[in-house]
């Protein structure tokens, strides 16, 4: 099983909809990322959260430490949203800390 | 500000040889970290540096090593190569330790090993 798990896999939505993509992580972590590449392989890093919440535009992020558990919100969702969204969290390794991957949302916005 | 520069952008090998690929960081970034982008495995962690010394490790056999040179611009390099090797390779930057701090992503140099 992987360490980090996104769901759903695949997301199609018509715009306006309000979206929710979820990451589950089994190890303790002490932060994660939320990550958005679009096709052509450019990476955005979006969030950086510890605890709570955070937001920037139409996005939000929020994340549950105890529950072991984030989700990644866009409001109004746009076509140009359309791309892979990608969960990673920091976890300690050897001394050091090393960012675990989840494998990926691919979310679709219909016009 | 440019951002993070990597060259090439695209590479085709064959089997056995060795390529080094480049990345130059945000100037002012200290840190810079390595990724391998496959379609089975995903993104995974290969190293990051930090003022010249490799700080973390990902679990990569030792084909795989890199270095930073003083003025943070860093090289990876992957010797005998694998046909499994074919991968988008992207490095980022940050200022300090990639971990907590916002990392910039460039644009990855696409390998491939016939």
């Amino acid at each position: 099983k992987n360490e980090v798990e996104q769901s759903p896999q695949n997301l199609t939505a018509q715009e306006g909809e309000f979206i929710t993509i979820n990451c589950s992580y089994s190890v303790g972590i002490s932060a994660l990322h939320w990550l958005q590449q679009h096709p052509g392989g450019g990476i955005v890093s979006l969030f950086m959260l510890s605890s709570g919440k955070k937001k920037h535009g139409r996005l939000i992020a929020t994340i549950n430490i105890q529950e072991k558990h984030s989700s990644l919100h866009i409001t109004a969702s746009h076509p140009r949203d359309s791309a892979v969204y990608i969960c990673a969290v920091v976890k300690p390794s050897q001394g050091a800390q090393k960012l675990v991957f989840g494998q990926g949302t691919r979310l679709t916005i219909n016009p | 500000k440019a951002g993070v520069t990597q060259t090439p952008r695209y590479l085709i090998k064959t089997r056995g040889q060795q390529v080094t690929l480049s990345c130059s960081p945000i100037s002012g970034h200290r840190s810079v970290s390595w990724y391998q982008q496959t379609p089975g495995q995903g993104l995974q962690f290969l190293f990051e540096y930090f003022s010249e010394t490799q700080r973390n490790k990902g679990n990569f056999p030792g084909r795989f090593s890199g270095r930073q040179f003083s003025n943070s611009r860093s090289e990876m390099n992957v010797s005998t190569l694998e046909l499994g090797d074919s991968a988008l390779y992207l490095c980022a930057s940050s200022l300090f330790f990639s971990s907590y701090n916002e990392q910039f992503f460039g644009p990855g140099t696409r390998l491939t090993v016939l």
